[in-house]
């Protein structure tokens, strides 16, 4: 089953915080977070295991609670260059299959 | 930097024909995955492979079929191809674990007229 990403759309203006949000209904192993500018590839940001602690770099940091199945990305300070859409992408279980949500477009504006 | 390569930006096929879409990989990654990308249904696996010879049935297998002869390419196939099959299709790979990310290639967009 897909994730379930919210807000399915988000405008900021240049400097301005946001979170974008992932949940699933089954339990998992991890989360993916991938970002994809118009016309090219999905981009890997980072990943999130489970037991594992919050990651991040810079100004973009995630976070997994695994009690509950939801991870949440937070991009602070957003530059023009975050504009994209942001993917979760899930994996449960043994296997290596990961599941996408439907994504959430982020429009960063001047 | 892994490099997913895929052979064709672009193709237009007929329907019924029988298609191939290529990806090649030079990073000697165990993992590779086709994906289906749609306006509001985000990525959607098809089937992956995690050794030579082996596949697995994504999401959503019906009407395509997989060929990985050698570790570092991995075959898309539409045996008929149909006008609902129009997309953009996505290869990635990525080393074996799972907890590495996947590595993209920048897709094909294929048209069934």
């Amino acid at each position: 089953q897909q994730p379930v990403q919210s807000p399915q759309a988000v405008i900021l203006r240049e400097g301005e915080d946001a979170v974008i949000n992932c949940s699933s209904s089954k339990a998992l192993y991890s989360v993916h977070w991938y970002r994809q500018k118009h016309g090219e590839a999905p981009v890997f940001l980072m990943i999130l295991l489970k037991g594992g602690e919050q990651k991040g770099h810079e100004k973009i940091s995630a976070s997994f609670n695994e009690k509950k199945q939801q991870s949440s990305l937070y991009l602070t300070a957003s530059q023009l260059s975050y504009s994209g859409t942001y993917f979760c992408g899930t994996v449960g279980g043994s296997n290596y299959k990961l599941t996408f949500g439907k994504g959430t477009l982020l429009t960063v504006n001047p | 930097d892994v490099k997913v390569t895929q052979s064709s930006r672009y193709l237009v096929k007929r329907t019924g024909e029988k298609v191939f879409l290529e990806c090649v990989q030079d990073m000697d990654h165990e993992n590779m995955f086709w994906y289906r990308q749609d306006p509001g249904l985000g990525l959607r696996l098809i089937y992956f492979s995690y050794d030579v010879k082996m596949k697995e049935k994504g999401d959503i297998p019906e009407g395509y079929s997989v060929s990985r002869e050698k570790k570092e390419r991995f075959s898309l196939i539409l045996e008929s191809a149909s006008t609902n099959q129009t997309s953009m299709y996505l290869c990635a790979s990525n080393p074996g674990y799972r907890v590495d990310g996947y590595t993209f290639g920048s897709g094909t967009r294929l048209t069934v007229v």
